[in-house]
């Protein structure tokens, strides 16, 4: 079965500096793979996914991702971390037969002034 | 991005109350949607997956008598929570899906706070 496993369940970063948020992955055959964020009481919104097209993909909000199979890593970074990224940071591998992600247990992102 | 509802945000009820929760796509017809729990601090838990037209399919673990879904249209599924518990409480998210594909992305609702007293 595929999995991912995020390491910290908490990461905290001052404003203006480099975001690094790692998520490493467990699969039997080439993984396709998402960062979602969640926002306090709300749902899940797409920040990027990995389809094998680049391993270097851009998502919103300034953030970006990196493929590293030697690795079995999809660690999500941005350069300058700004007070509104606080939040819950969730990796996520698709299940290649249903296309049903399955998630990570989240790293919660704290931003300090 | 495509938009996804549920309704109410927030309930409060009695034990052994029923509640319903609602799960609507609003400007896509859904030909799959997904219910998740979720406690705090903890990640999403995936409950069942229902498909428009046909009975949903539960997860291991989920009671499909306690936790009962409808998929009655392609934009509206509910789930209902018979008899409800204090260890029911919690945060429940739901996800419709365009397609069947992999290329059809999983959009998700703001999801709803149970607290069964």
């Amino acid at each position: 079965a595929q999995s991912v496993t995020q390491l910290g369940s908490h990461v905290s970063v001052s404003e203006g500096a480099l975001v690094l948020l790692r998520c490493n992955y467990s699969s039997s055959v080439p993984p396709y793979l998402f960062w979602y964020v969640q926002y306090p009481n709300q749902g899940l919104q797409l920040l990027l996914k990995y389809t094998s097209a680049a391993t270097l993909v851009k998502g919103i909000n300034g953030f970006e991702a990196e493929f590293k199979k030697s690795e079995t890593s999809f660690h999500l970074t941005k350069p300058s971390a700004h007070m509104s990224d606080a939040a819950e940071y969730f990796c996520a591998v698709l299940d290649g037969g249903s296309y049903i992600p399955t998630f990570g247990r989240g790293t919660s992102l704290i931003v300090h002034p | 991005g495509a938009v996804v509802s549920q309704h109410p945000s927030r309930v409060i009820c009695k034990s052994g109350t029923s509640v319903k929760i609602e799960c609507r796509s609003l400007d896509f017809q859904a030909t799959t949607m997904f219910w998740y729990r979720q406690f705090p601090k903890q990640s999403l838990m995936l409950m069942a997956t229902s498909n428009e037209g046909s009975k949903a399919t539960y997860e291991q673990g989920v009671e499909k008598d306690k936790f009962l879904i409808n998929h009655a249209s392609l934009t509206l599924s509910t789930l209902t929570v018979t008899s409800a518990h204090p260890e029911d409480s919690s945060f429940y998210i739901c996800s419709a899906r365009d397609g069947p594909g992999f290329y059809n992305e999983q959009f998700f609702g703001p999801g709803t706070r149970l607290t069964v007293l």
